[in-house]
């Protein structure tokens, strides 16, 4: 079966870090492009990074220099290291696969994993 | 970056009634761009993805037009399953944004 399952949410103080992973199944992460999206509490989509197949990487303004996207290949999973948290990156994040050949088109979503930055 | 403004923020409506949501972008962004329905509590769904291309299982009622910077997502009778929250977004360049969401709601 394809599938996305998100883990590594939970409650962090302000300034700590953590890190999502994101276990695929069915498909190989390294041949496609993978996202992050996020979504407040009551509020929007956000788009937060892409990881291309080749390597390169792009993020949101909001997250630049505070968030890496990364992957390994050895356990065909994606992650995103979240550092010097904020009160504002309380979110569901979401790990997606766009479709092949197509990055931007958010195709395959996973549940989606709450991450609470309070103190 | 490239800025997504969706309106309405939110809509009022009956079973059978025409919807049409519509998304602006702040630059040309040629048909670049999808739709996405989101249901409480759900993750978001693919409906249209390059503007006006339906995504397989998406039913017919669901179309998309537009393109440049202007675009449109029409629900031509609307159905209880419809009620939702819908979002426009831009793949045409990093960062990907995304519209601020419509809101469907019975009336």
């Amino acid at each position: 079966e394809v599938q996305l399952v998100e883990s590594g949410g939970g409650l962090i103080q302000p300034g700590g870090s953590l890190r999502l992973s994101c276990a695929a199944s069915g498909f190989t992460v390294s041949n496609t492009y993978m996202t992050w999206v996020r979504q407040a509490p009551g509020k929007g989509l956000e788009w937060v990074s892409v990881l291309y197949s080749g390597g390169s990487t792009y993020y949101a303004d909001s997250v630049k220099g505070r968030f890496t996207i990364s992957r390994d290949d050895s356990k065909n999973t994606l992650y995103l290291q979240m550092n010097s948290l904020r009160a504002e990156d309380t979110a569901v994040y979401y790990c997606v696969r766009d479709r092949p050949s197509e990055v931007g088109q958010l195709l395959l979503w996973g549940q989606g994993t709450l991450v609470t930055v309070s103190s | 970056d490239i800025q997504m403004t969706q309106s309405p923020s939110s809509l009022s409506a009956s079973v059978g009634d025409r919807v049409t949501i519509t998304c602006r972008a702040s630059q040309s962004i040629n048909r670049f761009l999808n739709w996405y329905q989101q249901k409480p509590g759900k993750a978001p769904k693919l409906l249209i993805y390059a503007a006006s291309n339906l995504e397989s299982g998406v039913p017919s009622r669901f179309s998309g037009s537009g393109s440049g910077t202007d675009f449109a997502l029409t629900i031509s009778s609307l159905q209880p399953e419809d009620f939702a929250a819908y979002y426009c977004q831009q793949s045409y360049s990093p960062p990907l944004t995304f519209g601020g969401g419509t809101k469907v709601e019975v009336k």
